[in-house]
């Protein structure tokens, strides 16, 4: 099974500021089955990004994902007020089970 | 638009039984295999169970397999869950999700149905 570990727990900017966030896996994986998801309190997970650097249908550009290997990253270039949030990676692709991680808490600072 | 909306979720005793519906709109249903995630309070989602577009294959995470069923009406573009000999740590919000996940993520998701496993 691959565990996926998220830093930092929690990451605490400003409106305005860069937030870097990181999805590390416990083996490695194709780029193409890493996703990036964003969550709102009372809110069901919105997908951000696929295949490690896609992003979905209607995604600002203000959010990238980048990383191969092991190694993931998403990265939001400009923090807007409706970007703090919880956010997750999650594998997907080969086999069971589709693991998420635990997730980064994204507030204000 | 994409919409899915479940129900069937509440209270239950340990060790009893609920079934969860989904149904789909927006969409066509039968091109599209789906699947069912739950989320514990505080906690990251897990995958559960997924289902083929046809029915004809489906899935399920180690912590529930033997316990939980998933099968869909595609008549009724109704996805749904069997929850048996509920335990505890089911406690959860359980969310229906469009996509495959042996090659994509899931793109569309319910607003989720909370189940509580309590006596």
């Amino acid at each position: 099974e691959i565990v996926l570990t998220q830093s930092p727990g929690t990451l605490s900017l400003s409106p305005g500021e860069r937030a870097t966030l990181s999805c590390r896996a416990s083996q490695s994986i194709s780029s193409i089955s890493l996703a990036w998801y964003q969550q709102k309190p009372g809110q069901a997970p919105r997908l951000l990004i696929y295949g490690a650097s896609t992003r979905a249908t209607g995604i600002p550009d203000r959010f990238s994902g980048s990383g191969s290997g092991t190694d993931f990253t998403l990265t939001i270039s400009r923090l807007e007020p409706e970007d703090f949030a919880v956010y997750y990676c999650q594998h997907y692709g080969s086999s069971p089970p589709f693991t998420f991680g635990p997730g980064t808490k994204v507030d204000i600072k | 638009e994409v919409q899915l909306l479940e129900s069937g979720g509440g209270l239950v005793q340990p060790g009893g039984s609920l079934r969860l519906s989904c149904v789909a709109s927006g969409f066509t249903f039968t091109t599209y295999a789906l699947s069912w995630v739950r989320q514990a309070p505080g906690k990251g989602p897990e995958w559960v169970s997924g289902i083929s577009e046809a029915g004809g294959s489906t899935y399920y995470a180690d912590s529930v397999e033997g316990r939980f069923t998933i099968s869909r009406d595609n008549s009724e573009n109704t996805v749904f869950l069997q929850l048996n000999s509920l335990r505890a740590e089911d406690t959860a919000i359980y969310y229906c999700a469009r996509g495959n996940p042996f090659w994509s993520p899931f793109d569309y998701w319910g607003q989720g149905t909370p189940v509580t496993v309590s006596s």
